[in-house]
């Protein structure tokens, strides 16, 4: 079955990028009707989408920070990857890739990586 | 923003309970919500989807109904493994919002 595994550093500078990496085994990312998705959950608190990319490249972002993510995909490597700029304190949580099953644009998330915390601590 | 609501914050029930959680849409979202379960330390679980469509592997002690704005998840016999915390999700439009959770705690 296919499974999520996120990457990347785990403390992060402020005003510096976040950069994880998704990379999905047992299946491909290439497979139709899949939003490839970011969302986040800062601690003892509830859970705040970031954001999807589909295989052909196409994104969509959470209005809240559009101006600072960008969600890039690696079909080849079978990957997909979130940047998230000018980070703060506020940005400390545990970081999901998840896929989001999708019928006519709706969906819901399964499976979900074991998500990795990132601190944004100087 | 859809705005998610859950009610309630937290619940204490013992084993062989029925459990129900409520989750409001602020606008209509027909049958488009998913609910999931999370414990401690690890990812959030699908267990229902399209509010009442019981995702593989999930036990049929849990069961979703409502459409609309008003939503229920139940579980009909609480289970040592059920307790946890559980979020609502909607999805009928972008971006993708969750309820704040509700925590199933041991009585």
């Amino acid at each position: 079955q296919v499974q999520l595994q996120e990457s990347g550093p785990g403390l992060v500078k402020p005003s510096q990028t976040l950069s994880l990496t998704c990379t999905v085994s047992g299946g491909s990312i290439s497979s139709g009707g899949y939003y490839w998705s970011w969302i986040r959950q800062h601690p003892g608190k509830g859970l705040e989408w970031i954001g999807y990319i589909y295989y052909s490249g196409s994104t969509y972002y959470n209005p809240s920070l559009k101006s600072r993510v960008t969600i890039s995909v690696d079909t080849s490597k079978n990957q997909f990857s979130l940047k998230l700029s000018s980070v703060t304190a506020a940005d400390t949580a545990v970081y999901y890739c998840a896929r989001e099953v999708v019928i006519a644009a709706n969906g819901w998330f399964d499976p979900w990586g074991q998500g990795t915390l990132v601190t944004v601590s100087s | 923003d859809i705005q998610m609501t859950q009610s309630p914050s937290s619940v204490s029930a013992s084993v062989g309970d029925r459990v129900t959680i409520t989750c409001r849409a602020s606008q209509g979202i027909k049958t488009w919500l998913a609910w999931y379960q999370q414990k401690p330390g690890t990812a959030p679980k699908l267990l229902i989807y399209a509010a009442s469509s019981l995702q593989s592997g999930v036990p049929s002690r849990f069961s979703g109904s409502g459409s609309g704005t008003d939503f229920t998840l139940t579980i009909s016999s609480l289970q040592p493994e059920d307790f946890a915390t559980y979020f609502c999700q909607q999805a009928n439009s972008f971006p993708r919002t969750f309820g704040q959770g509700t925590k199933v705690e041991i009585k």
